[in-house]
């Protein structure tokens, strides 16, 4: 496989189920970020990892906890979420932490829907 | 504030009409303007990056440009598969990458 795969490409969740979402890319790139993709609204970033190392935690709630076991796979656990917290959540890559010349490789996204 | 808008929100083109995106910017050291394309239930798709003023890039029928205060992506004779949300993001001077809310394009046979 090449480029960013996330799964699973659709959720629904209760409010106090426990799920997490995997993201996995095949660019050999060094940096890896969440973002948070509601409808009308600018993508948010959530989190970023360089090099396996959290480099941003964009005041994310604690009911959102990352993961980064290595540069090639990222992890997002989700526990006791709100309704207001679905949207499409993207996983993306870069070669490095958005320098200057950084683009940013998205994964297809995970639609969330918590009831 | 660093803030990126894009308009319009939503465009409907016939195929073969041309016309134009806008996203306007006020940010504290540009460093960079990326344009991005996103199909429905799919993540944003690279397309270009410009870095100053004046500067030019194109890809098949899309040209990007870029003033001091915003950028256009031109569209010359779209086809139905040109359709899609059109994302703009500016990198400032703390290296942050701020996203405007896109422009949704239909174009029509």
């Amino acid at each position: 496989e090449t480029g960013v795969t996330q799964t699973p490409r659709h959720l629904v969740m209760g409010m106090t189920n426990k799920k997490s979402l995997k993201c996995e890319q095949h660019l050999g790139h060094n940096a890896m970020y969440w973002y948070k993709q509601s409808a009308k609204k600018p993508l948010e970033l959530m989190f970023v990892y360089n090099f396996k190392e959290q480099t941003e935690n964009n005041s994310v709630p604690s009911r959102f906890s990352p993961e980064c076991p290595n540069s090639s796979h990222l992890f997002l656990h989700l526990h006791t979420l709100q309704p207001e917290d679905s949207a499409l959540y993207l996983c993306a890559s870069s070669q490095d932490w958005q320098g200057p010349n950084e683009k940013l490789f998205f994964g297809s996204g995970t639609q969330l829907s918590v009831l | 504030e660093d803030q990126v808008t894009q308009s319009p929100e939503a465009l409907r083109l016939q195929e073969g009409e041309s016309s134009s995106l806008n996203c306007s910017y006020t940010v504290s050291g540009l460093r960079g303007l990326f344009w991005y394309r996103q199909d429905p239930g799919k993540g944003p798709e690279f397309l270009f990056t410009l870095y100053s003023a004046g500067e030019e890039k194109e890809k098949e029928r899309l040209k990007a440009t870029l003033t001091k205060k915003e950028s256009f992506l031109h569209i010359t004779a779209p086809k139905p598969e040109d359709s899609a949300t059109y994302l703009c993001a500016v990198q400032a001077g703390t290296d942050k990458l701020i996203f405007g809310t896109g422009t949704r394009l239909q174009v029509f046979p």
